[in-house]
């Protein structure tokens, strides 16, 4: 089945403690993202990557890392966390193709106290 | 940067039109869609348009698309419970980045 997997789905964390969520996509898709979705502003973009070892910001990349080192997987990862980065958050992906149909996955609920 | 918005609430009638309206800022957007999410659940793709397109049909789902205006609107006809979800707008000047609108909320009115 064509999914985007998400772990941990919810996490509960202390400030400054550093977590990585793990992203994987099994369609061979060369494009992935991260969003975090917060009440009254939407899903904002966090970072992209178009292909392996290719990544760049988008609108709100303050405090998150990410890699691309296989075409699978594309882990967000928080060194220090701190509360205002309390939120859901959604990886995608999708082919580098008109229309561009991004699949997301389930989510994952960060808490950081 | 690019800006998409929303109005953040629509509630409906069952079995009457839902129109979710969409204004972005990005006069260099080729696609703009239309996203649904469920509750506790990721979104999905319900259509898309290309910027050179003014209306797109698919069965209950009409997205009209004002270029001139940057108005994008998804009309559901014959709006049933199970569309109660958050439709999201989202514009694309190509593969790179897609920005997203705040969501609009359907609430549907047995």
């Amino acid at each position: 089945e064509a999914q985007v997997t998400q772990n941990p789905r919810y996490l509960i964390t202390v400030t400054g403690k550093k977590l990585t969520v793990t992203c994987s996509q099994n369609m061979n898709h060369e494009y992935m993202s991260w969003y975090r979705q917060d009440p009254g502003l939407g899903l904002r973009q966090i970072y992209y990557s178009m292909n392996v070892e290719v990544t760049d910001k988008g609108d709100v990349p303050e405090g998150y890392k990410v890699s691309r080192k296989e075409k699978r997987n594309f882990p967000l990862i928080l060194e220090s966390p701190s509360p205002n980065q309390t939120s859901l958050y959604f990886c995608a992906s999708s082919h580098l193709a008109g229309g561009n149909e991004q699949y997301f996955g389930p989510g994952t609920r960060l808490t950081v106290t | 940067g690019e800006d998409v918005e929303q109005s953040l609430f629509l509630s409906v009638r069952e079995g009457d039109s839902s129109v979710i309206n969409c204004t972005y800022t990005d006069s260099s957007s080729t696609y703009l869609y239309w996203y649904k999410q469920e509750p506790g659940a990721g979104l999905q793709l319900l259509t898309y348009i290309f910027s050179n397109m003014d209306m797109k049909q698919d069965q209950r789902l009409t997205v009209l698309l004002n270029k001139k205006d940057k108005h994008l609107s998804l009309r559901i006809a014959d709006t049933q419970t199970g569309d109660s979800a958050i439709y999201f707008c989202a514009e694309s000047g190509g593969y790179q980045k897609v920005t997203f609108g705040t969501g609009t909320k359907l609430q549907v009115i047995p």
